[in-house]
């Protein structure tokens, strides 16, 4: 499968724990972005990497969280002393270099639940 | 600031009936328009884009979606439902950029499509 990965598939953890999520994009694909989607509601933007460099953050990043892509290919998405209200669905997506025409392709996703 | 509205929640069709799912948005500059499918427990399949040109585009699975400026509207739409197509579609939006600066897709809250037999 030539697709975008995610792992794990679900993570469940207790309040104040850390954790992190990891994204392995379609190989050729230079351009790596972070959603989180929570019930009833469509993917929200939380960071964008071109090759290694993050370009765009967004204020839904708090502190707490801290996204890396070191070598340009893999990315990790890091949740320090998680809350309850981070459970939600994270979502990796990777696409073609562009001039923001080209589709994202989404993974699987990563459901955490924080107790 | 970019937006996108999915006014109904769910749109109920019978299976071979023409189904239509509404979009509409809102950019400062020329838009990038995208729908997207959502099966349960898994993650976003695209189906067709709208960049530039002609005002109907097609996409997969037999959907098809009509650009139109002056209504700011993208709907979603199949001549023939199947119960296959239930599920959740997005409609997103980014906002064109020559200077690529622009990346991030804004969404919908989405639109639950239920087609019954």
């Amino acid at each position: 499968d030539t697709g975008v990965s995610q792992d794990p598939r679900h993570k469940i953890t207790k309040r104040g724990q850390n954790v992190t999520f990891r994204c392995d994009p379609i190989s050729e694909h230079n351009r790596l972005y972070w959603y989180r989607q929570t019930l009833g509601q469509g993917p929200e933007f939380l960071t964008y990497f071109q090759n290694e460099a993050q370009l765009e953050k967004s204020r839904l990043l708090s502190d707490r969280f801290s996204a890396e892509r070191p070598k340009g290919s893999f990315s990790t998405l890091e949740i320090q002393r998680t809350e309850q209200g981070d459970s939600a669905m994270y979502l990796c997506a990777s696409s073609f270099p562009s001039g923001g025409a080209n589709e994202q392709f989404f993974g699987p996703g990563t459901r955490l639940t924080v107790l | 600031a970019q937006s996108v509205a999915q006014p109904e929640d769910q749109v109920n069709v019978a299976e071979g009936n023409p189904l239509t799912v509404k979009c509409t948005y809102s950019v400062s500059g020329n838009p990038y328009l995208f729908w997207y499918v959502q099966y349960p427990n898994r993650g976003l399949q695209f189906l067709l884009k709208y960049i530039t040109g002609d005002n109907l585009v097609k996409g997969s699975y037999g959907f098809e979606a009509e650009f139109n400026k002056s209504q700011t509207s993208f709907h979603l739409k199949k001549p023939s439902a199947l119960v296959s197509d239930s599920a959740l579609y997005f409609c997103a939006v980014r906002e064109g950029s020559s200077s690529g600066g622009y990346n991030k897709l804004i969404f919908g809250a989405g639109t639950r499509l239920a087609v019954h037999p």
